[in-house]
């Protein structure tokens, strides 16, 4: 069965801090990785997208990077800010006819002031 | 900028009540999804849809489950009769094609209580 799984569960930091989140997958034949951003209660925010032929996209603060052979991914968080504060998913897209995605449960980040 | 918007909000019914959760996805976009994310969990796959058809369905999506595109812009989840356990949050997605780069947009979701 194919499943993705996010360390840490939690992370909180002070305010300015680079940090990475961690993303985990058990087979490396993906398509693609998505990261997103979750506020509490609410709809999830695509923050980047990374192709199975890619290594890393940068948006911004964001870097994500990606390994299949190892079947990681990580999400660079450069000079966080309070705002930064959310819960942070990473979903792999195996492909197929339908290219669902296969979500982990999500790092939730508290960045203090 | 375009984005996918899902009606109602929040949603409460009795169980074994029918429900409808409303989406429309982003006008250019051909892949649409449901997903949902029971409180605490993950989000989990339901169904995808393109070309007036169901493309994959989990086993989730029971008989229970149906999903419609009844005209050029809605795309609607049915639940025929709710159970305790479909109480979750419920997201539609859309995606501009079937090419595996492509990135699905997310809506805000309907918060479904089932009592």
């Amino acid at each position: 069965k194919q499943e993705v799984t996010q360390i840490p569960a939690a992370l909180s930091v002070p305010e300015g801090e680079n940090l990475v989140l961690n993303c985990s997958f058990t087979d490396s034949a993906i398509y693609n990785l998505q990261w997103f951003r979750q506020d509490p209660g609410k709809g999830l925010t695509s923050l980047l997208l990374i192709q199975s032929s890619q290594r890393e996209q940068t948006s911004g603060r964001l870097n994500a990077s990606l390994d299949k052979s190892s079947g990681r991914s990580t999400l660079y968080i450069a000079a966080s800010q309070p705002g930064d504060s959310a819960t942070y998913l990473c979903a792999v897209n195996y492909g197929g006819s339908q290219g669902n995605l296969i979500f982990g449960k999500g790092t939730k980040l508290s960045v203090k002031p | 900028e375009p984005e996918v918007t899902q009606t109602p909000s929040h949603q409460v019914t009795q169980m074994g009540q029918e429900v409808i959760l409303r989406c429309v996805p982003i006008s250019n976009h051909l892949y649409f999804y449901w997903y949902r994310q029971i409180l605490g969990q993950k989000v989990e796959f339901l169904v995808s849809f393109y070309n007036n058809e169901i493309s994959e369905k989990s086993e989730i999506f029971d008989d229970q489950f149906s999903v419609e595109r009844p005209d050029g812009s809605n795309f609607t989840l049915k639940i025929r009769s709710t159970k305790l356990e479909d109480s979750a949050m419920y997201f539609c997605a859309s995606s501009e094609a079937l090419r595996f780069s492509e990135t699905q947009y997310f809506g805000p979701g309907t918060r479904l209580l089932v009592l």
